[in-house]
């Protein structure tokens, strides 16, 4: 496995402030991932963090509101933009590949409440 | 396109209980299964996985089944405990190339009282 952390693990903001938050992986890793829990609910995929290009959005997420850097094997941030009380979610980070295989593995998560 | 179907929550069960949380997929080729848990306050962990049928993942006293013929990889542990109290995720990931999303399930929520 890998040990992968997160910072902050937790913030409240104001609206229409901006947040950065940082993924920081033990090994390099080929693929990074940021993931939106909303209150209850299951994972939704927000983007794939390409070390060296930008990054794939899915549907329904874009590069303006969640701007996304990987500038190594080892570290992304992702930025929730413009923030509405909407925005307010935990924020996963993840990992892949490497000495990590095929296996998707978790960071503690960022919990997010904006206000 | 994939899908994952999970048992509707929450299950509330005594200490020493039997616990199943059902799982079924919808995939095309041969995808890898997963069960991932989320103890209150904290990420993902992942609790086990199978990457071809007939594979049984097991850890922590849990266990899993790939059964390509039925779809299923259904959670099991024979004795829980308060400590197994969390929100638990079955996920399925095509195998090869750049199939490397994760589809999840809506999660179960479990509660193990004393």
């Amino acid at each position: 496995s890998a040990v992968i952390s997160q910072k902050p693990s937790r913030d409240i903001c104001q609206r229409g402030t901006s947040l950065t938050i940082q993924c920081q992986v033990d090994s390099q890793v080929t693929m990074m991932f940021w993931y939106r829990q909303q209150p209850g609910q299951s994972l939704t995929l927000i983007a794939t963090a390409n070390q060296g290009s930008e990054a794939t959005y899915e549907s329904g997420f874009v590069i303006d509101k969640f701007p996304i850097s990987r500038p190594n094997l080892t570290f992304s941030t992702l930025t929730v933009s413009n923030m509405s009380p909407e925005d307010s979610s935990i924020y996963l980070c993840s990992a892949q590949g490497g000495l990590l295989q095929e296996t998707q593995y978790f960071g503690p998560g960022t919990r997010l409440l904006v206000l | 396109g994939n899908s994952v179907t999970q048992m509707e929550g929450p299950v509330t069960l005594s200490e020493e209980a039997f616990l199943t949380i059902n799982c079924t997929y919808t995939a095309t080729g041969y995808p890898s299964l997963f069960w991932y848990v989320q103890y209150p306050g904290e990420g993902l962990q992942l609790l086990l996985k199978a990457t071809k049928a007939d594979d049984k993942g097991s850890n922590k006293g849990f266990e899993a089944t790939y059964r390509k013929e039925t779809t299923s990889f259904h959670l099991e542990k024979g004795s829980v405990q308060v400590s197994d109290s969390a929100v638990y995720f079955c996920a399925l990931k095509r195998s090869g190339g750049s199939n490397y999303k994760l589809t999840f399930g809506k999660g179960t929520l479990l509660t193990v009282n004393p």
